[in-house]
């Protein structure tokens, strides 16, 4: 069974306007980390967000925001306001195994965002 | 400034021919990682580094090999490369340190495009 599910393999949205991107996963592990990660077409891959599995409130970065819902296993991802720069692929991770520190990160398969102005 | 350095950045070679790409972080970070990235099939870990002389297979490990002599540098190796290894590939690391390591994110480097006729 997929660790990572990313839904949508393309999303469309108009300049200003905010978009949410579905993450759900799977694990029976209670300590885990959910982090988001952009590729724009250049290709390296930029860190956004980050939330914990024990953390009381939603994450915040800027315009990104992490809609974490733990019973439903979903963490998806909310930019306001988006930007012509926001196209990029967008990818959904997960890190379990509490505090051994050395567990691996689990990747989706991405969701493609097109900002049109 | 904080990095995590890859070359070549691009390559195109032959079957069989042997090649290394050459990754080098300077954070000090533990942790070490190898990663393709294949259409639609999003990342996939190759292998990865907990610390020097302490690697471990990652989900698709075949074909490839990979030291760590030093804490710094991580090379992956292609014995003898073949088409289906054409892919773009990351190198990542990340800090251990326990208690903290669910909110490390991975630093990854620019990607290598590899391409194997």
């Amino acid at each position: 069974a997929q660790k990572i599910t990313q839904t949508q393999p393309g999303m469309f949205v108009q300049e200003k306007e905010a978009v949410t991107l579905d993450c759900t996963y799977d694990t029976s592990d209670p300590s885990y980390g959910l982090f988001w990660y952009k590729q724009p077409s250049s290709g390296e891959m930029i860190f956004l967000i980050y939330q914990g599995s024990y953390d009381q409130q939603n994450a915040t970065e800027g315009r990104y925001s992490l809609n974490f819902q733990k019973a439903r296993k979903s963490a998806n991802l909310v930019i306001s306001a988006s930007q012509l720069g926001d196209s990029a692929m967008y990818f959904c991770a997960m890190r379990e195994g509490g505090n051994s520190g050395y567990s691996t990160l689990t990747f989706g398969k991405g969701t493609m965002l097109l900002v049109s102005p | 400034e904080a990095q995590v350095t890859q070359n070549p950045r691009y390559l195109i070679t032959v079957t069989g021919k042997k090649l290394t790409v050459t990754c080098s972080q300077n954070m000090n970070h533990e942790y070490m990682s190898w990663y393709r990235q294949d259409p639609g099939l999003g990342l996939r870990q190759i292998y990865y580094s907990m610390n020097v002389e302490v690697t471990d297979k990652g989900d698709v490990p075949e074909g490839y090999k990979v030291s760590r002599k030093e804490k710094r540098n991580f090379p992956l190796i292609l014995e003898s490369p073949s088409p289906n290894q054409t892919s773009l590939y990351f190198c990542a690391s990340r800090s251990t340190h326990r208690g903290l390591f669910t909110n490390q994110p991975q630093h990854f480097g620019d990607g290598t495009r590899l391409s194997i006729l």
